[in-house]
């Protein structure tokens, strides 16, 4: 199974700065998905970004970036500019789309991000 | 964009009793749902995946008759803890994928319901 790892449980940065969160994942596949998702204390998760793993182009969401690595199979998540609004806990995601896993997310286990005024 | 509803928020019950929780795509079809539970500062635990019209796939330690799930139709999956107790005490999370979803587009996510079994 593919396993999906945030080494960063905890991670601080202050309002206006930039602050980079890591992700790594495990995967024999070629084609895949990789998300971040955003779940602040409402516990609504909320998409961030997404990236296809056949793109060689980083995806970028306004202050949201990623630093994709195929062969090292890394996908950190930069956040520019960072708002009060961005404190929330992050998830790094990957998704199969072959064989008996089809569209299934496997999460890694969340980095709390704080931001500080 | 594509909205998901859980139904209750949140729900107290007696240790013993069933719990029925409701997971709805409002604005398209879902042909496959996910439940997750997580616990507080954790990650999501994906419990099972629902096909329309079809048994849930479950996944490995979870009871399948404890935790029954019904996708009866494209919009609606349910979640039934059956005699609850108090370790069953937790948030318990839907996704949907919609049908005929490119493989790039994600799971949506309903807001979740916290359990807490007294």
């Amino acid at each position: 199974a593919q396993t999906v790892t945030q080494s960063q449980p905890e991670m601080s940065v202050q309002e206006a700065e930039t602050v980079t969160l890591s992700c790594t994942y495990d995967t024999s596949e070629s084609d895949y998905y990789l998300f971040w998702y955003k779940q602040p204390p409402s516990r609504q998760m909320i998409l961030v970004i997404r990236q296809e793993a056949y793109k060689q182009q980083n995806a970028t969401e306004n202050r949201f970036s990623v630093n994709f690595q195929k062969a090292a199979k890394s996908f950190s998540l930069k956040i520019s500019d960072s708002q009060l609004g961005d404190a929330a806990m992050y998830f790094c995601a990957y998704r199969s789309d072959r064989g008996s896993t089809l569209g299934r997310l496997y999460f890694g286990r969340g980095t709390q991000l704080t931001v500080w005024p | 964009g594509a909205v998901v509803s859980q139904h209750p928020s949140r729900v107290i019950c007696k240790s013993g009793t069933s719990v029925k929780i409701e997971c709805r795509s409002l604005d398209f079809q879902a042909t496959t749902m996910f439940w997750y539970r997580q616990f507080p500062k954790k990650s999501l635990m994906l419990m099972a995946t629902s096909n329309e019209g079809s048994k849930a796939t479950y996944e490995q330690g979870v009871e399948k008759d404890k935790f029954l799930i019904n996708h009866a139709s494209l919009t609606l999956s349910t979640l039934t803890v059956t005699s609850a107790h108090p370790e069953d005490s937790s948030f318990y999370i839907c996704s949907a994928s919609p049908r005929g979803a490119l493989g790039w587009e994600t799971q949506y996510f309903g807001p979740g319901t916290r359990l807490l079994v007294l």
